[in-house]
């Protein structure tokens, strides 16, 4: 059972343009999500975050937006660069629950086209 | 500097050997984790600590086994048990407080021959 779910298993954008990356989840208890990129070999880097308290969250060229109704979550990185070409990964967790366990989407590959 | 580091990069086994991988984290992070990752899939969580002598199985424990001795290292045995063990791995850590950022090591790939 895929709590965590990234539909698209690869996406190409070209550069400067905007990418737009998607995440649905299906546990109505999952309050906090995470986007993290990871490059081949690599262990993946965390990104950005956002709370179920907000719907947006900024930092830089990355942009989170959530959609608590329809428990959607998407990454924004605008402008595009091809720098950004990795796989991308969104998590998910319960904030103050016993544990710190994520859930992990499958990932999105992004290519950045010049 | 502060990080995560996990040895080898590379790790070639024999079926029917049991090895075992290395991570270790100077952030005093209290929380550690194990990951699989295999082609086309997400990570998968094998093994977690929150604490020192303390260790919980993820969702595929199966034929793995890890220790929590010390606060600063969670090795990953692999053992012979394990069905199909070629993947890469990753290890983690965070805080413990709320949902605390999680920080990858740099991964270790295990080829079985």
């Amino acid at each position: 059972d895929q709590q965590v779910k990234q539909n698209s298993p690869s996406l190409s954008v070209q550069e400067g343009r905007i990418s737009i990356l998607n995440c649905d989840y299906t546990n109505s208890m999952f309050d906090y999500f995470l986007w993290y990129k990871k490059y081949p070999a690599e262990g993946p880097t965390f990104l950005i975050s956002i709370s179920s308290i907000k719907d947006k969250n900024e930092d830089g060229r990355f942009t989170v937006f959530l959609n608590k109704s329809a428990k959607h979550l998407s990454l924004h990185i605008v402008p595009s660069q091809p720098g950004d070409s990795a796989v991308y990964f969104c998590a998910a967790s319960v904030y103050g629950g016993a544990t710190n366990k994520l859930i992990f989407g499958t990932g999105t590959l992004l290519a950045v086209q010049p | 500097d502060g990080g995560i580091t996990q040895s080898p990069k590379y790790l070639f086994r024999k079926e029917g050997q049991n090895v075992t991988l290395s991570c270790e984290q100077n952030l005093n992070h209290d929380a550690m984790y194990w990951y699989r990752q295999d082609p086309g899939q997400g990570l998968r969580l094998i093994y977690y600590s929150q604490i020192v002598n303390d260790f919980q199985k993820g969702d595929i424990a199966e034929g793995y086994s890890v220790s929590r001795e010390k606060k600063e290292s969670f090795p990953l045995t692999v053992t012979s048990a394990q069905k199909n063990p070629t993947a890469f791995y990753l290890c983690a850590s965070s805080g413990t407080r709320g949902v605390d950022t999680q920080y990858f090591g740099p991964g270790t790939r295990l080829t079985v021959l």
